[in-house]
């Protein structure tokens, strides 16, 4: 089946530091992948949608120039939380879509971060 | 906005019991339906998706259900083990867009 790994898998930083989070298609190419944030006990909130050779489509809400997304090839896509705060502190999930089938989403094992 | 809800948040059962999680969604111009599984701080594993089209999927001991008009879908796990005990989540497919519900936790007592 479809494998979507993200990396890290667990992050600790201090506040005001960036982090990146990565996230590929193993054996697939992904031309759209997602970003999802998940709050303790609550349910997926969709971030943006990332598309390969150009700019992300963020949700309402999300800033844009805090969570930087970049898609440079059909099997990455990066999260980049610049200056992060104890309230980025979060699960960060990504997931992609096969772009030969477009049926389902795939998703990956999912980044904690914690900011301090 | 499409919302989706689920009831109950929280369930426990006596292994070997037959499970019943519900999603209620509050537009049905869906493409398709998916219920996944999370285990405590892991990513979320596919387990049925129902297309628009579709009434029900089954699995295994899982059946999924699904009625748009109603804006409802239904997920038994039949005989249930211990090993059940996860946080279960619905979502809706919209452009390929999912909006989630927040989950039920399943506990499963042996």
């Amino acid at each position: 089946g479809a494998v979507v790994s993200q990396h890290p898998s667990r992050v600790i930083c201090k506040s005001g530091t960036s982090v990146k989070i990565e996230c590929r298609s193993l054996d697939f190419q992904a031309t759209t992948m997602f970003w999802y944030r998940q709050f303790p006990k609550k349910s997926l909130m969709l971030m943006a949608t990332s598309n390969e050779g150009s700019k992300a489509t963020y949700e309402q809400g999300v800033e844009k120039d805090k969570f930087l997304i970049n898609h440079a090839s059909l099997t990455l896509s990066t999260l980049t939380v610049t200056s992060a705060h104890p309230e980025d502190s979060s699960f960060y999930i990504c997931s992609a879509i096969d772009s030969g089938s477009r049926e389902t989403q795939y998703f990956g094992p999912g980044t904690r971060l914690l900011v301090l | 906005k499409q919302e989706v809800t689920q009831i109950p948040a929280a369930l426990s059962v006596p292994e070997g019991e037959n499970l019943v999680l519900n999603c209620s969604f509050t537009d049905s111009a869906i493409y398709n339906l998916q219920w996944f599984r999370q285990d405590p701080g892991k990513g979320l594993t596919s387990l049925l998706l129902i297309q628009s089209s579709q009434r029900e999927q089954t699995s295994g001991r899982l059946n999924a259900s699904l009625d748009k008009s109603s804006g409802r879908s239904t997920l038994y796990i039949a005989a249930s083990q211990p090993g059940d005990s996860a946080t279960y989540l619905c979502a809706v497919v919209d452009d390929y867009k999912l909006s989630f519900g927040a989950g039920t936790t399943v506990t499963v007592r042996a």
